[in-house]
């Protein structure tokens, strides 16, 4: 079965710009995680998703980062505007009710510059 | 609250000898355990987990973890290394309930390092 899907893989823009990153789960998973990665730290939760519903976003800082869940399948993640301090890899994972165990995807880079 | 402590964030070992990563955890209700493996420029890959049960969990690759409440640790080992190991590994908890279907609060993270 094929796995957690990300794009881009990697993204350069400049400060001020916006940019928005896709995430395809693994097919009848309902639940979906945007993690965000710091060089050399681990993943830090940003919104978890329950079907359509973000069920927790207290780490998502919503003056610049808005998510969107629609029909409960594919997720998109955007900053606006970004600013140099975002550049990190952003994860997304998905994961199925009753089982807990989270599958990540291969990430998106992005470098603010 | 919950938060996830990895003793040593480079860890250096011989090809063929034993590879023991630490990871000590904090939790105010029953954990869940897992620890993944990253390779440059790749995602989170899980290794194992532990939920409920016994406490010798074994996962992929031949990595083993031992979940000791007493100690509240969940150190991962492997008897005998090889290369292909070498890679950043986290340990992560999460609460149980909900089936385990909430954040993972993650270590900063362990590298390997694999001496020929």
């Amino acid at each position: 079965e094929a796995g957690v899907v990300q794009s881009p893989r990697y993204k350069i823009i400049e400060k001020k710009q916006p940019v928005a990153f896709w995430c395809n789960p693994i097919s009848g998973h309902n639940t979906l995680y945007w993690y965000l990665q710091n060089l050399g730290q681990g993943p830090e939760l940003l919104i978890r998703y329950e079907n359509e519903e973000a069920v927790d976003d207290s780490q998502l800082p919503k003056d610049r980062f808005s998510a969107e869940r629609l029909k409960g399948v594919d997720s998109t993640l955007k900053i606006q505007p970004a600013e140099l301090g975002d550049s990190a890899v952003y994860l997304c994972a998905s994961s199925l009710s009753m089982t807990g165990t989270q599958y990540f995807g291969p990430g998106t880079r992005l470098l603010v510059l | 609250a919950q938060s996830v402590t990895q003793l040593g964030s480079h860890v250096s070992v011989s090809e063929g000898a034993l590879v023991l990563l630490r990871c000590n955890y904090s939790s105010s209700v029953p954990p869940y355990l897992f620890w993944y493996v990253q390779y440059p420029n790749q995602g989170l890959q899980l290794l194992l987990k532990y939920t409920t049960g016994a406490t010798l969990v074994k996962g992929i690759n031949g990595f083993e973890a031992e979940f000791k409440k007493s100690e509240t640790s969940f150190h991962l080992t492997k008897p005998s290394a090889h290369m292909s190991d070498a890679a950043e590994y986290f340990c992560a908890v999460s609460g149980s309930s909900n089936f385990g279907n909430e954040k993972l609060t993650f270590g900063t993270g362990t590298r390997l390092t694999i001496i020929p």
